[in-house]
């Protein structure tokens, strides 16, 4: 079966090291999200891909890059890790076969601590 | 800008209890809506969706009408079960481009 996995699922880091989540869909999806979690907040957008070598800020980009040099993965790091960054994230994907009508899948979340 | 408003949780019910779980939005156009299931230590699950003015998603037991006069988009099961315990999370999909816009999201409790 298709699917949308994570890596880590859980991470523990210090303030100011570089961190990369790893995203891996084997939808064949065109479409790739990365999301935040935070009380009271829902989720947020923060990069986004429709295709290979394409990529979009979100609203909180801040701090974050993404890459996506193939269909499958869409790899998020974050350049100097904050404690302002602790949170669940998550990574979706999408077909763009109908735009405006096409389901997001998601993963299971990686929960980063930054200490 | 577009906007997802969802009722303020947490909301805590008896077993086979009566849920409604508000849900309106604010957007240019015609967007499609959703709504997402998040259970405990997972990722999220499409529950239902609509993708036009008085579409009715239902999944579960589970119903929503897409309502553009009130722009809302209500969430209701007529008797829920413990497993219904999750957090629930409406959202919108621009007409244009595949981006969605989620609501704060309400946790639902259910008790024996």
């Amino acid at each position: 079966d298709a699917e949308i996995t994570q890596s880590p699922r859980h991470k523990i880091t210090e303030t100011g090291r570089q961190v990369t989540l790893a995203c891996h869909q084997t939808w064949n999806h065109n479409n790739m999200f990365w999301y935040r979690q935070d009380l009271g907040h829902g989720l947020r957008l923060i990069h986004y891909s429709y295709g290979v070598q394409d990529t979009n800020k979100g609203e909180v980009s801040d701090g974050y890059s993404v890459s996506r040099s193939n269909t499958e993965d869409l790899p998020l790091t974050l350049e100097s890790a904050a404690s302002s960054q602790t949170s669940v994230y998550f990574c979706a994907s999408s077909e763009s076969a109908v735009v405006g009508t096409d389901t997001q899948y998601f993963g299971p979340g990686t929960r980063l601590t930054v200490l | 800008g577009n906007s997802v408003t969802q009722m303020e949780g947490p909301v805590t019910l008896s077993e086979e209890a009566f849920l409604t779980i508000n849900c309106t939005y604010t957007a240019t156009g015609y967007p499609s809506l959703f709504w997402y299931v998040q259970y405990p230590g997972e990722g999220l699950q499409l529950l239902l969706k609509a993708t036009k003015a008085d579409d009715k998603g239902s999944n579960k037991g589970f119903e929503a009408t897409y309502r553009k006069e009130t722009t809302s988009f209500h969430l209701e099961k007529g008797s829920v079960q413990v497993s219904d315990s999750a957090v629930y999370f409406c959202a919108l999909l621009r007409t244009s481009g595949s981006r969605l816009t989620f609501g704060e999201g309400t946790q639902l409790t259910v008790n024996p």
